[in-house]
């Protein structure tokens, strides 16, 4: 069926470390993939997408990579900062379907 | 600043009554999206539009409604059939569809008295 998972609902971290968020979806043709931060009481925030045809993707401090051969695609936040404590989604979309399936969310906390 | 509004912040609702959450955007986006997110849970669908004067259901449609009578406006109604209203709402909107990033207002918290 068409869902989308995470390993993981927790992850605590030290200030400075890297942190890898993970997600796993099961659609095979899913082509589209987001990530977003959400903060406590606020919207979801978008950080970045990556479409089937890369396996990897970079922006500010954020890296995503995806794996189409085991259906894993991973966040990784570089320096991580208390401001990065905060619930993160991963979303997919497969072309043809009008959703976009969102996960049930890692929280990522960063100790001082 | 372009943005997405969404009104009010907290809204509480009685017994048999309905409530209309408001989002308005001035991004000029085409498709908006209405979600609903229970603690701990991701975000499911509840209706979206493509374009003015339509709309199409999501997965947890029943209990709710949606007009799109502007591009900037896409109000939701909670109706008395929605048996677990209590939830957090969130509305969004993109360029042209799924195909490109949503952008999420802050949300509503709607609360059973």
């Amino acid at each position: 069926g068409e869902s989308v998972g995470l390993h993981l609902p927790t992850l605590s971290v030290q200030e400075g470390d890297n942190s890898i968020i993970n997600c796993a979806y099961s659609n095979s043709a899913s082509d589209y993939f987001i990530w977003y931060k959400q903060e406590s009481g606020k919207g979801p925030q978008f950080i970045i997408d990556i479409r089937s045809n890369m396996d990897k993707r970079q922006g500010q401090r954020v890296t995503v990579l995806l794996n189409k051969t085991v259906k894993h695609l991973s966040l990784q936040i570089a320096a991580t900062q208390p401001g990065d404590s905060a619930v993160y989604f991963c979303a997919e979309n497969t072309s043809g379907s009008e959703k976009l399936v969102f996960g049930k969310g890692t929280k990522l906390t960063v100790n001082p | 600043d372009g943005g997405i509004t969404q009104s009010p912040k907290y809204l509480f609702r009685k017994e048999g009554q309905n409530v209309t959450l408001s989002c308005e955007q001035n991004l000029n986006h085409d498709a908006m999206y209405w979600y609903r997110q229970d603690p701990g849970q991701g975000l499911r669908l509840i209706y979206y539009s493509q374009i003015v004067n339509d709309f199409q259901k999501g997965d947890i449609a029943e209990g709710y409604s949606v007009s799109r009578e502007k591009k900037e406006s896409f109000p939701l109604t909670v109706t008395s059939a929605q048996k677990n209203p209590t939830a957090f709402y969130l509305c969004a909107s993109s360029i042209q569809g799924m195909r490109q990033p949503q952008h999420f207002g802050d949300g509503t918290r709607l609360s059973i008295l």
